[in-house]
């Protein structure tokens, strides 16, 4: 069986500052694993993707997302925030025929 | 990569009609497609998976005859909810069952309202 733990709920930084979105998965088999944003009363956009090749992912916006087996983990990061980044983020695994797991989502919040 | 377009992306109705939810792919037959739904506050849950020519598999606590799915060809599924309720009242999103660079897999999102 397949779950995604994201350890908070809120994250709060300054614009500029580091962003860490934490991610923890629970998976029977190798997962495919992804972020996600949802802007308010948008859809979904995909950050990135981990699919076994690389573990160090780098997506779209100057994010990135490190695959740790040993930890069970893919985290988020973003070595300076933007305004722009505030958002909800969603870590997610795929599970047998495409389905996808949701984690609670991390609401970032950008402080100027 | 894949292109899904979904309809409408608001909709308000009142309780006890039904409404109806379209998703299309439009440059991939998607032979799965996936509902699901967000409530407020929330994260989203899959609801159930959509299959061309076949009856749509549900998840557990999904009532389906609430929720009627119809994959009728390669590039439509429905989503009907039936004798809406305000706690139906939902963020409704589909996905195709297609991973591409991408990413472009779901639907903008229907905000369904009951009144």
């Amino acid at each position: 069986a397949q779950s995604v733990t994201q350890l908070d709920s809120h994250v709060s930084v300054s614009e500029g500052t580091p962003v860490l979105l934490r991610c923890n998965y629970s998976s029977s088999y190798s997962p495919s694993l992804f972020w996600y944003v949802q802007h308010p009363n948008k859809g979904l956009q995909l950050l990135l993707k981990y699919t076994s090749a690389a573990t160090l992912v780098k997506g779209i916006n100057g994010f990135e997302a490190e695959f740790k087996k040993s930890e069970t983990s893919f985290h988020l990061t973003k070595p300076s925030a933007h305004m722009s980044d505030a958002a909800e983020y969603f870590c997610v695994v795929s599970g047998d025929f495409n389905k996808f797991y949701f984690g609670s989502g991390t609401k970032l919040n950008v402080k100027p | 990569g894949a292109v899904v377009s979904q309809h409408p992306s608001r909709v308000i109705c009142k309780s006890g009609t039904s409404v109806k939810i379209e998703c299309r792919s439009l440059d991939f037959q998607a032979t799965t497609m996936f509902w699901y739904r967000q409530f407020p506050k929330q994260s989203l849950m899959l609801m159930a998976t959509s299959n061309e020519g076949s009856k749509a598999t549900y998840e557990q606590g999904v009532e389906k005859d609430k929720f009627l799915i119809n994959h009728a060809s390669l590039t439509l599924s429905t989503l009907t909810v039936t004798s809406a309720h305000p706690e139906d009242s939902s963020f409704y999103i589909c996905s195709v069952g297609k991973l591409d660079n991408y990413g472009y897999t779901f639907g903008s999102g229907t905000r369904l309202t009951v009144v």
